[in-house]
């Protein structure tokens, strides 16, 4: 079963608009990591979260991270046609690092 | 370059057949999975291993085995091909200890099963 779901499934938006995604995961974490995927390509590791990390940048991403909520969100600032991708939350259970669970998905497209 | 190495890259396989999906790293990372990918489906963990000689089952390890003779490289056995295994697969790998760090993924596998 998945432990993260990612919403909203498809994003579209303008060359230069800002990208929100969030993702709601079930039990407790140690962290949170988004990654993104090009179409036909395997996934690339954007940015972890700390459980007690409130929020997190890096270049353009800007992670938030709630955990009474058990919800995180990544904003993607001034989007641009390359940030064409799918983007995944995943979250390793508290038994152990080595098993991380994805969530299925925010399918976002960027149009020039 | 530094990265995960998988192959083949697509494969056809008929009903009942074998194979092996290769699976090599060269950052001397302890942790390695497998993951299918399935549309709609997210990725969904085979198996996994925290080092040489450690492995462990996944949330949907039925019909895949895996073994890690070295810290190099962590092969997916398929051992009897089935149509419900048609899928895209990434072998992913990472540091351990700190969670510092995230997964490290290969290119994938496009199997198809007729």
């Amino acid at each position: 079963s998945q432990q993260g779901e990612e919403d909203p499934q498809a994003l579209s938006i303008q060359e230069g608009e800002n990208a929100t995604m969030n993702c709601s995961y079930k039990t407790s974490i140690n962290n949170l990591q988004w990654y993104r995927q090009n179409s036909g390509r395997g996934l690339v590791h954007l940015i972890l979260i700390r459980s007690n990390e409130r929020e997190k940048h890096s270049g353009r991403l800007r992670v938030t991270l709630d955990t009474s909520k058990k919800s995180s969100s990544l904003l993607i600032t001034a989007s641009r046609a390359a940030d064409t991708a799918s983007y995944f939350c995943a979250t390793p259970p508290n038994t152990g690092f080595q098993k991380l669970v994805f969530g299925t998905g925010t399918r976002l497209l960027v149009s020039p | 370059n530094a990265g995960v190495t998988q192959t083949p890259k697509f494969q056809v396989l008929k009903t009942g057949q074998s194979m092996t999906l290769q699976c090599a790293q060269d950052m001397n990372h302890e942790y390695m999975s497998w993951y299918r990918q399935d549309p709609g489906m997210g990725l969904r963990l085979i198996h996994y291993s925290v080092g040489a000689g450690i492995t462990d089952q996944g949330e949907v390890p039925n019909g895949y085995n895996v073994s890690r003779s070295t810290t190099e490289d962590f092969p997916l056995r398929l051992l009897s091909a089935a149509p419900s295994q048609t899928s895209v697969y990434f072998c992913a790998s990472s540091y351990s200890g700190t969670e510092k760090y995230g997964y490290t993924f290969g290119s994938g596998t496009r199997l198809t099963v007729v």
